[in-house]
């Protein structure tokens, strides 16, 4: 299976602040790496396909850079929405994985 | 809008068998090509993929299934065209079953061929215990 390995595990960040989280994959996936937003008891979001490509409807304030087994969400500016635990996760093969999750708090 | 939304017991007896539906509203199941797929989360632990089954219009290739292979002899994931709804099946479970499970549908990018998990349940708790 394909590691993926995110960090930091949490972060603590006030509004208005640029926010980067880091995901690392045990072996080259191309661009093959999805990014995810998670509140408590709701449906996780989709931000970010392909690397770097944005969901429809997802704010501009995020974005995704990245190939190979490194790559970055960044939230440009924090909005009190964007309080949430993000996650990574390939679809380069089966079984598809997850990161373990960064949860951003409020500093 | 489609939506997706888990139904099932939310209590299991250890060596049962966990049965949950996730019932698609707001468009065809069987429209385009999509992976319905499972997903779970323990208690303080990361998301887990399951596995998933594939519909799409073109018949030959509808109800192809993938498992994850720590899971594989005990998961049947199936889907229901009449009902518009897909299904997960566990069997012997056990207490390291016990997990929040979501439904979803792994959408895949026009271009690159990018599959992604664009339309989520909001989850259901499953607990097995006696």
């Amino acid at each position: 299976d394909i590691q993926m390995t995110q960090s930091p595990p949490s972060l603590s960040a006030s509004v208005g602040d640029r926010v980067t989280i880091s995901c690392r994959a045990s072996q080259s996936i191309s661009r093959f790496l999805n990014w995810y937003q998670h509140k408590p008891g709701k449906a996780p979001n989709l931000l970010i396909y392909a690397a770097s490509s944005l969901q429809s409807g997802v704010p501009s304030r995020f974005s995704g850079s990245g190939s190979g087994t490194d790559f970055t969400l960044i939230i440009s500016s924090l909005q009190p929405e964007d309080f949430a635990t993000y996650y990574c996760q390939q679809s380069y093969d089966t079984p598809y994985t997850f990161g373990q999750g960064t949860e951003l708090e409020i500093k | 809008q489609v939506q997706l939304q888990e139904s099932g017991p939310g209590l299991v007896k250890p060596s049962q068998t966990l049965s949950l539906t996730c019932t698609v509203s707001g468009a065809s199941i069987t429209s385009g090509s999509s992976h319905w797929t499972w997903i779970r989360q323990p208690a303080g632990k990361g998301l887990e993929w399951i596995g998933h089954v594939y519909t799409s219009g073109r018949a030959y290739a509808s109800g192809t299934t993938n498992y994850n292979p720590s899971l594989k002899s005990r998961v049947t994931i199936s889907v229901d065209t009449s009902k518009n709804q897909f299904s997960l099946t566990l069997n012997s479970v056990t207490a390291a079953d016990t997990a929040v499970y979501y439904c979803a549908r792994g959408g895949i990018s026009w271009t690159g061929g990018y599959w992604y998990f664009d339309l989520w349940g909001r989850g259901t708790l499953v607990t097995v215990s006696s």
